[in-house]
């Protein structure tokens, strides 16, 4: 069964540092969700992705995050520099094409910023 | 704005006994529903999923879930727990001004032996 996949499934890193998020959708899908969900709390969209385009990335904290799906495949999300707040799951989820609503989630990342 | 409430943080319950998990939600059309489940540490499965038809809608692990339109509800059900059951449930509506989900907060299920 295809599966989104992320890595690395944990990763901890120290505040001011930088730090790097790896998704591969499932294949044939073009629409690429990063989200963040704190303990305790659902999930937030930070971007969205249509292919190779951001649809959205309202939610994105511009100043310290960047997210990036150069050739409409897989997708990398950075932070830089990371801060204490930003500890969280960050999950990425495809789906097949926009307005196409049941997304797939990957196991996600748990970052620890210390 | 369209929210998703649940109501409920925490439910415990014995395992094989029933389940009702509550979701209330804001939208003016008839929406585009989803309950998810996330065991600890992982990502989100898809449970079920209601977009038309009939209201009463089956989904995986023995889950389902009744679309209410007078009470603005989706609640999730199951007629007899299991202890793998044990996981954060949240439910979701499709966002009518740009298709992006609209998460509720989750409700956490402890499953007593």
């Amino acid at each position: 069964e295809a599966e989104v996949a992320q890595s690395p499934r944990y990763k901890i890193t120290e505040k001011s540092q930088a730090v790097a998020f790896w998704c591969d959708p499932i294949s044939g899908h073009a629409t690429l969700y990063w989200y963040r969900q704190i303990l305790g709390q659902g999930p937030e969209l930070l971007v969205q992705f249509q292919d190779e385009s951001v649809v959205d990335d309202s939610q994105l904290p511009k100043d310290r995050f960047s997210a990036e799906r150069l050739k409409g495949v897989d997708s990398t999300l950075k932070i830089q520099p990371a801060e204490l707040g930003d500890s969280a799951m960050y999950l990425c989820a495809s789906s097949p094409r926009t307005g196409d609503t049941e997304a797939f989630f990957g196991q996600g990342t748990r970052l620890t910023v210390v | 704005a369209q929210s998703v409430t649940q109501p409920d943080i925490h439910i415990t319950v014995s395992e094989g006994a029933s389940l009702e998990l509550r979701c209330n939600y804001s939208y003016g059309a008839t929406p585009y529903l989803f309950w998810y489940v996330q065991s600890p540490g992982q990502g989100l499965q898809l449970l079920l999923k209601y977009f038309s038809g009939d209201t009463l809608v089956q989904g995986i692990k023995g889950f389902e879930a009744e679309f209410k339109r007078s009470q603005s509800s989706f609640n999730l059900r199951k007629p007899s727990v299991h202890w793998s059951d044990a996981a954060e449930y949240f439910c979701a509506v499709v966002s009518d001004s740009n298709y992006q989900l609209i998460w509720g907060a989750g409700t956490k299920l402890i499953i007593k032996p």
